[in-house]
């Protein structure tokens, strides 16, 4: 069975920085890419960024480009996202993802992050 | 860059059918993912690849794709299908390639 564990999550001022973690297991993790979408409370969901299995590439959305930096440890089973330069905005519930068919995703339960002004 | 479009709620009583639809330029050229999310609880993939169900999701739950409309079809619904819904494509047409997710639909079992 799939598991994604996030944390790393908190409270941060405007302008800080935060590194999220998320371990996986029940899976071969270097066979997948992975994935990092946020929900602001009450709203929708925003994608942010993606990474493939061997971490060669990676693709950000337009609001967090320059920011945030993705990044994976296939040795430790685990995805990162460092947040800089984080704004009020940026406050959301993080969650990291297994990709599957076609990019679609296969969730974890997410990480508060909140960006105090 | 790619939109998705889908109504902001949805309501059918008990037993009937639910269809929630998810509009995009040319969505049907795309392969489309709809996701369920309960209060409090993450996402979780109920339909991928247009009309292909991951394992444990019953066969009320279909989906179809084609021209400039997806459509997600909950059969017999019950009460505890009541849920945001969101749709979801990978977008590699722009110059910021990435997923991209519909504003979700709120499915209310009267």
């Amino acid at each position: 069975e799939v598991q994604l564990v996030e944390s790393g999550g908190g409270v941060v001022q405007s302008g800080g920085s935060l590194r999220l973690s998320c371990a996986a297991s029940g899976f071969t993790f270097d066979d997948y890419a992975m994935h990092w979408v946020r929900q602001t409370p009450g709203k929708g969901l925003e994608w942010v960024s993606l990474i493939s299995g061997d971490g060669v590439s990676t693709y950000y959305a337009a609001s967090v480009k320059g920011r945030f930096t993705i990044s994976r440890d296939n040795s430790k089973n685990s995805l990162y996202l460092q947040m800089n330069s984080l704004r009020p905005e940026d406050t959301a519930l993080y969650y990291c993802a297994k990709e599957g068919h076609s990019r679609s995703l296969v969730w974890g339960q997410g990480t508060l992050v909140t960006v105090s002004s | 860059s790619y939109v998705l479009t889908q109504p902001p709620s949805v309501s059918v009583a008990p037993g009937q059918t639910a269809r929630i639809t998810c509009g995009g330029n040319n969505i049907g050229s795309k392969s489309v993912h709809w996701y369920q999310q309960k209060p409090g609880q993450a996402p979780v993939l109920v339909v991928y690849d247009d009309s292909d169900r991951p394992s444990g999701i019953p066969e009320r739950f279909s989906g179809s794709n084609s021209g400039n409309t997806a459509t997600l079809t909950i059969s017999r619904v019950e009460a505890g299908d009541e849920a945001d819904y969101y749709c979801q494509v990978w977008d590699s047409s722009s110059d910021h390639p990435g997923v991209v997710f519909g504003g979700g639909t709120k499915l209310t079992v009267l």
